[in-house]
């Protein structure tokens, strides 16, 4: 089925700023926005963002999102090490009335 | 502290079939939309379908691909959410996810793997 688009690989600067980008339609990330998780290697994915910006307890605000159209994008600021990881975009499809997911995009930090 | 632990994984052959378990703890369980996600080796997120609170009806939705094999049940006596998984397929080879419908909270996943 139809999910989102993310770019596979991003690299950035350690202390830099990296912007992710998730682009879908107005079913799903144009709609409602996009939810962002961050998976670490042989570790659950973990919410950072829901809603667009909506940040759970707990999670740093290095971490922020934003939407233009259909494309939902999430911003990192101040990379650090432990930041390097695949990094996914997920929205409700109101026409699949279902979840998608974009194929994620791995950060390496520089 | 919330806490989702999934069982239930294993190996079975194509045709098979499988019941993955999620027990929920540190959440009133009645009122949390449940969801199934699954992550292929080396792949990405695949949503794999959801179950509403009682009070919002318990209804189920389902993905494309599973749509028909797979069932997502609760108990909200015991607070398990289950995967009921029939006429498996390799391409379901999967760590099976539970996590609740916001994706705020997850489990550690549980390995299920098709083959002959």
């Amino acid at each position: 089925q139809a999910g989102l688009t993310q770019p596979p690989s991003v690299s950035q600067g350690l202390r830099q700023t990296a912007t992710l980008t998730c682009t879908g339609n107005s079913n799903n990330a144009g709609n409602q926005g996009a939810a962002w998780l961050q998976q670490h290697q042989g570790h659950p994915p973990k919410l950072l963002l829901y809603r667009n910006n909506n940040r759970p307890s707990g999670i740093s605000e290095r971490f922020s999102a934003s939407r233009s159209g259909n494309t939902a994008s999430l911003t990192i600021t101040g990379l650090q090490p432990e930041d390097e990881a695949d990094y996914y975009c997920s929205a409700w499809d109101s026409s699949l009335n279902a979840w998608v997911f974009g194929g994620g995009t791995k950060l390496t930090v520089l | 502290e919330v806490q989702l632990v999934e069982s239930g994984g294993g190996l079975v052959k194509p045709g098979g079939s499988l019941r993955l378990s999620c027990a929920v703890s540190g959440l009133t369980f009645s009122n949390v939309w449940m969801t199934w996600v699954r992550q292929a080796p080396g792949k990405g997120l695949e949503w794999v379908g959801r179950i509403k609170s009682k009070t919002d009806g318990g209804t189920t939705d389902y993905a494309a691909p599973v749509k028909g094999r797979f069932t997502i049940s609760r108990d909200d006596s015991k607070s398990p959410v289950y995967l009921q998984m029939n006429s498996l397929k390799t391409e379901d080879t999967a760590v099976y996810y539970c996590t609740t419908d916001s994706f705020t909270y997850w489990g550690q996943g549980t390995q299920v793997t098709v083959s002959s």
